[in-house]
This record gives C-alpha cells, structure tokens and sequence, in this order.
C-alpha cells in the first residue's frame, strides 16, 4: 500500500469549506484514493473514492491532479456535525485491508 | 436500506472466558470484514470472508480468535480465554465482492469488549 501524508488536525467555523489535503507520491498505476470518515465511538464511514480529476458526491469533493501524488478532500459548507477524524487510503481496486493512519482531526466551531 | 449492525453494543467479561460478537452485514454485500481498533490505536485487520469462506485469516492474532459467517451472511467472532489485551472495539463491514471497489466498505457500530 501506498504511504500517505495528511495534516494531524484542522480547525475550522461553521458555514466555511475545509480542504484537507493528502500526499501520496509513490502511489501506483492502479491505486485509487479513498476516503473516510469517523466520529468518536462510530465506525468508519466511506466518504469518497477516485481515480484522476474530480469527483463530487453529496457529502464531498475529491480533487486530483494529473499527476496522482496529492490529493484534496473539499467539505462544503461544514458544520458542528462534521466534527470528526478523516482519513486518506491509496490502494488497488481490489485491495481489501484497511489501515488507518493517524488520520486528520477536523474541529468545526461554531 | 439497513445498515451494517453489530451485537452486543458492548461487552464486559472476566479474564478467561469466552466471547461471541455477531455481525449481520448489508444485504447482499458477498465480502465481510472484521477489524478492531483499540485506544490511541489505527484500524487492525483481523479476517475477511468471501461468501462462506475465510480466504484471508492473516489477522487473527492468536489462535484464541475464530469466526465463521454462514449463509453468506451473518458472521460470528469468537474469541476464547479472553485477555486483558483483547479489549478493544471490534468492527464488522461489508462490501460488494463485484461490480464495486472493495475499498468501498461499510461499517457497523462496532462491538467495545472490555477485558477485566
């Protein structure tokens, strides 16, 4: 698997978007990025997944450069419920094994 | 749809007995996972089942921990003369096995067992 890089925590106000970004420079030809979610005493939640370029869904944004060695989870809008530690995954499509790193804490105040 | 669900919600136990936690994935998802993730810890890959069949127990600590999933469906972990160390919050997910990215995996609420 991929080694990633993501910021340890991010503070943030209700009402702004919040940008965490995650380095994986020996990421693979096939790895895709994921990303996901946990709040305290929860599981984790599937946020995201892409490949290159952009991908939106209701909850986020995922931006890719043409290059695949960074990538930027973009969090519109957020809220005191969007509290949580986010984490960043780079693997092939059929890897199965999840490990977490330290993940990004992202506080939001109100 | 309903979700991943686990049982019990939490588990307190004496050192040296036995322990049972149910998960019963989405519908339809073939691929099950267990993990645990202990305090101040990352996600810890236990076991993964396709279908009926375990292809990869290479997680399973010790040979204190089995599962089993039957009817392609719900999964049991055991964990036999428990230890201090086992105490952590074991989670279930599940995965569609084709047509979707295994990454894409979807958890339940976990089980916290606590050790005594």
């Amino acid at each position: 698997l991929a080694k990633t890089t993501q910021p340890i925590s991010m503070d943030s106000y209700e009402g702004q978007e919040v940008n965490i970004t995650c380095s994986h420079n020996n990421i693979a030809t096939n790895d895709y990025i994921t990303w996901y979610q946990q709040f305290p005493s929860q599981g984790p939640r599937f946020i995201i997944q892409g490949y290159k370029t952009k991908v939106t869904n209701e909850v986020a944004s995922l931006f890719i450069p043409a290059d695949r060695k960074s990538s930027t989870l973009s969090l519109p809008r957020v809220s005191l419920s969007d509290t949580a530690v986010y984490y960043c995954l780079v693997g092939g499509r059929n890897d199965y094994k999840l490990s977490f790193g330290a993940g990004t804490t992202v506080t939001v105040r109100a | 749809g309903a979700g991943v669900s686990q049982s019990p919600s939490n588990k307190v136990t004496e050192k040296g007995k036995d322990v049972e936690l149910r998960c019963d994935p989405i519908s339809g998802h073939t691929a099950l996972y267990w993990y645990r993730q202990s305090l101040g810890q990352g996600l810890e890959f236990l076991i993964y089942f396709q279908g009926n069949s375990a292809p990869d127990k290479s997680g399973l600590p010790s040979d204190r921990f089995s599962a089993e999933r039957t009817g392609g469906s719900v999964s049991t972990l055991t964990i036999q003369r428990t230890q201090q160390e086992d105490s952590a919050v074991y989670l279930c997910a599940s995965s569609l096995e084709y047509g979707g990215s295994t990454y894409e995996q979807y958890f339940g609420p976990g089980t916290r067992l606590t050790v005594t």
